[in-house]
């Protein structure tokens, strides 16, 4: 089964440092989608950066960035400078074909604070 | 951007009586929605793949008969919570993939429902 996991449920970093945020997932696909969403207190769920699997390259995002490690199958995302308004829940998510479907699978979130 | 909206945001019931929660892409067709489930400080579940024209497929352990999805058009899907019960108190969530890009086509997120059954 495809599982995502946030070993991290908070995480706290002053402002305008740099913080990581953990995922690993468990997967038998070759061909599949990684995906880090903030959730702001109105519960809205934004797309922060997508990383495609057969993509060596990590992907970027002003701010944002993630280390993609296809083999230890691990996607963390780094925020750099960081700001107040990126207090959020961040979920880490995956998406492929499950059982003939395209699904989202999302790991447990980490809760981010910044500290001013 | 494309634009899902959820309505309503905010809804309170009574036990026993049912709820239909509506999700609408504005700007753009989708012939695939998704409905989560997010208890609080949790994470967001899969309860159903809704498909145009066709049946939902639901996910294991979720009932078909308590939450019925319909997806009779390109832009609407519909979630009708039935008989709720205090334990089905919950923040709904739902979301579109732009038929644009078949299967690998964008997510969209809708702002989410939430549902307080007293």
């Amino acid at each position: 089964a495809q599982t995502v996991t946030q070993s991290q449920p908070e995480m706290s970093v002053q402002e305008a440092e740099t913080v990581t945020l953990s995922c690993t997932y468990d997967t038998s696909e070759s061909d599949y989608y990684l995906f880090w969403y903030k959730q702001p207190p109105s519960r809205q769920m934004i797309l922060v950066i997508r990383q495609e699997a057969y993509k060596q390259q990590n992907a970027t995002e002003n701010r944002f960035s993630v280390n993609f490690q296809k083999a230890a199958k691990s996607f963390s995302l780094k925020i750099s400078d960081s700001q107040l308004g990126d207090a959020a829940m961040y979920f880490c998510a995956y998406r492929a074909l499950i059982q003939g479907a395209q699904k989202l699978v999302f790991g447990q979130g980490t809760r981010l604070t910044i500290n001013p | 951007g494309a634009v899902v909206s959820q309505h309503p945001s905010w809804v309170i019931c009574k036990s026993g009586t049912s709820v239909k929660i509506e999700c609408r892409s504005l700007d753009f067709q989708a012939t695939t929605m998704f409905w989560y489930r997010q208890f609080p400080k949790q994470s967001l579940m899969l309860m159903a793949t809704s498909n145009e024209g066709s049946k939902a497929t639901y996910e294991q352990g979720v009932e078909k008969d308590k939450f019925l999805i319909n997806h009779a058009s390109l832009t609407l899907s519909t979630l009708t919570v039935t008989s709720a019960h205090p334990e089905d108190s919950s923040f709904y969530i739902c979301s579109a993939r732009d038929a644009v890009g078949g299967a690998s086509g964008p997510l969209h997120f809708g702002n989410g429902t939430r549902l307080t059954v007293t």
